[in-house]
């Protein structure tokens, strides 16, 4: 079945690092995703990982994808009070939807 | 600037109305979608199209329809049929199947 788990909540201080993680269960996901929403938004694609692959990198994100263990990981270095959002896990099992998870909410105190 | 445009924000709906919301992208993709939010969960799959003149239900899409003669275009009615219609409704477009989605700003619905 398509099923996406997320912890529902995280609070960091600024300037340390964040870890979002999230587990799945459809292997046939070409690309996984983490997306961003800011209340009262719409979704922001963050960032996406090929599923051959194990680690991307793109500036302040690190994701890492175990794909033994179904397990995907987004690493936000220096974390800053602008991070403060929901973060969403996305895979896509048949190419044509995503099937998220319920949403991490990140909290970043000053 | 390109991007996808959903209309309007904030819409209401009394009891046995239909309502259409917009969505519009000028970014050339030619795959687009709805997903609808309700609180604390995570996005659902309604409609989706790959193609004009062309689309597909999604998990939940009673009391939904979809129309796609535009490529740019892909307006989502919800109809009298759909009992629980409050929620958030997040529109999509992708370059094509299995490729990133990039979403709109939503529209927010509500029952008077």
């Amino acid at each position: 079945g398509e099923d996406v788990e997320q912890s529902l909540f995280l609070s960091v201080r600024e300037g340390d690092s964040s870890v979002i993680n999230c587990t799945y269960t459809d292997s046939s996901s070409t690309y996984l995703y983490w997306y961003k929403q800011e209340p009262g938004a719409g979704l922001q694609l963050l960032t996406y990982i090929f599923s051959n692959m194990d680690m991307k990198q793109d500036q302040r994100l690190t994701v890492l994808l175990n794909k033994k263990d179904k397990h995907l990981s987004l690493r936000i270095a220096d974390t800053q009070t602008g991070d403060s959002a929901i973060y969403f896990c996305a895979e896509s099992p048949n190419g044509n939807k995503l099937v998220f998870g319920a949403g991490t909410i990140l909290r970043v105190k000053s | 600037d390109g991007g996808i445009t959903q209309s309007p924000k904030y819409l209401f709906r009394k009891e046995g109305q239909n309502v259409t919301l917009s969505c519009e992208q000028n970014l050339n993709h030619d795959a687009m979608y709805w997903y609808r939010q309700d609180p604390g969960q995570g996005l659902r799959l309604i409609y989706y199209s790959q193609i004009v003149n062309d689309f597909q239900k999604g998990d939940i899409a009673e009391g939904y329809s979809v129309s796609r003669e535009k490529k740019e275009s892909f307006p989502l009615t919800v109809t009298s049929a759909q009992k629980n219609p409050t929620a958030f409704y997040l529109c999509a477009s992708s370059t094509g199947r299995d490729q990133p989605q990039h979403f709109g700003d939503g529209t927010r619905l509500s029952i008077l």
